[in-house]
């Protein structure tokens, strides 16, 4: 298994309260997501990072923000949490996706942790 | 507007049988395609996946194939053990500055029964 721990693992907060979500990793990956699931929705990619302080939106990105200071943590914010944000929030690592030759893709798996629960009151 | 579709919410097998699950996608730019399992409340975790260069990966009793003309793929399992109960969800992936950008169908819940 990758070591991917998230904490915490359940929160439940108020409306208009800031949220933070940690994800740790210890395989010294150099990619990781913040994703979250609903029913209907499977998981959406909310933020991801390219390395240390490097990020970019994914297609949920509204209402969050992302840190990266060192490799092995990715830190998801919410800055005035809302009920629509109550999900299951869970975290990726993987390591770099490169164009093969004849641009073709050498991939790597994507590795999700545990998840956390998060219940916005 | 979802990219990848999952259209069948739920699959019932019987043990020893063939589970296939279907996923149909929409953006001819994806160009790889990841199957993951998920128990409840655990991640999902990787299963199988193919490049849009093959029409078919084996791994075991996990196959998938994709048709790029149809816009579509499937994961046959075979033959089906009580162990694969869970939600499969299948993925499709753009690289973007090397990250690995993956877009999620709705899952398919599949029980086998005994």
């Amino acid at each position: 298994d990758a070591g991917i721990t998230q904490s915490p693992r359940h929160k439940v907060t108020e409306t208009g309260t800031p949220v933070t979500l940690r994800c740790h990793q210890t395989e010294n990956h150099r990619y990781m997501y913040w994703y979250r699931q609903d029913p209907g929705h499977g998981l959406r990619l909310i933020h991801y990072s390219y390395g240390v302080k490097d990020t970019d939106k994914g297609e949920v990105s509204d209402g969050y923000s992302v840190s990266r200071s060192k490799t092995e943590d990715f830190l998801l914010t919410l800055e005035s949490a809302t009920s629509s944000q109550t999900s299951v929030y869970f975290c990726a690592i993987s390591d770099r996706a490169t164009p093969g030759t004849s641009g073709r893709a050498s991939q790597e798996t994507q590795y999700f942790g545990p998840g956390t629960r998060l219940l916005v009151l | 507007d979802q990219q990848v579709k999952q259209n069948s919410p739920s699959l019932s097998v019987q043990e020893g049988r063939i589970s296939i699950l279907n996923c149909d996608y929409t953006n001819s730019m994806f160009d790889y395609f990841l199957w993951y399992k998920k128990y409840p409340a655990e991640g999902p975790t990787f299963l199988i996946s193919i490049s849009s260069i093959k029409d078919k990966n084996e791994d075991g009793r996990f196959t998938v194939f994709l048709n790029k003309s149809a816009k579509h793929l499937s994961l046959h399992i075979v033959p089906s053990q009580p162990g694969d109960s869970a939600v499969y969800f299948c993925a499709a992936s753009q690289i973007s500055q090397g990250a690995q950008k993956l877009v999620f169908g709705q899952g398919t819940r599949l029980t086998i029964n005994p």
